[in-house]
């Protein structure tokens, strides 16, 4: 069965360090996003991809930078962490284009920036 | 750019108690809307969609309806069960980056 993977689920890094969250789907789907989510915010863009080499910046992106090589991968780097960042992380991936379809989530990375 | 409003919570209901859970969008034109649903410790899951003005989206029980006079897609349940507890998302789609996500609706279920 197609699914969407994140790893870690869980990590725990220093303030200044670079960190890099991986999510990998199966789908074959071109649309890829990432989503931070907090109490009292809901769920927030930080970036999205609508194809390899295509990306986007989302509501909250400062701080946070993506790439997609291929079709199954977009990975989320924290340039410099910060306590702000300590997160849950989400990444979701859809088929077509525009917000018409279903997103599919993937399991959540738990950051904890100290 | 879209946004949306829905309660936050917690929401705490007796087993088999009815469910509503009020959600108004604003947004250009008309997208399509879907309700989120997260169970604890897990990512979200669609539970329902309507892609156009009065349609009813329905999935276990649960059922919306898209209402474009009045922006709003509130979602229903007639009967609720402690396995309902969770954190309810509506959102609006069709905008250039994808789908607007409510602030979530905790619910509880009590036996």
């Amino acid at each position: 069965d197609a699914e969407i993977t994140q790893s870690p689920r869980h990590k725990i890094t220093e303030t200044g360090r670079q960190v890099t969250l991986a999510c990998h789907q199966t789908w074959n789907h071109n649309n890829m996003f990432w989503y931070r989510q907090d109490l009292g915010h809901g769920l927030r863009l930080i970036h999205y991809s609508y194809g390899v080499q295509d990306t986007n910046k989302g509501e909250v992106s400062d701080g946070y930078s993506v790439s997609r090589s291929n079709t199954e991968d977009l990975p989320l780097t924290l340039e410099s962490a910060a306590s702000s960042q300590t997160s849950v992380y989400f990444c979701a991936s859809s088929a077509g284009t525009g917000g018409t379809n279903e997103q599919f989530f993937g399991p959540g990375t738990r950051l904890t920036v100290l | 750019g879209d946004s949306v409003t829905q309660m936050e919570g917690p929401v705490t209901l007796s087993e088999e108690a009815f469910l509503t859970i009020n959600c108004t969008y604003t947004a250009t034109g008309y997208p399509s809307l879907f309700w989120y649903v997260q169970y604890p410790g897990e990512g979200l899951q669609l539970l329902l969609k309507a892609t156009k003005a009065d349609d009813k989206g329905s999935n276990k029980g649960f059922e919306a309806t898209y209402r474009k006079e009045t922006t709003s897609f509130h979602l229903e349940k007639g009967s609720v069960q402690v396995s309902d507890s969770a954190v309810y998302f509506c959102a609006p789609g069709g905008g250039a980056d994808g789908l607007t996500f409510g602030k979530g609706t905790h619910l509880i279920i009590q036996p």
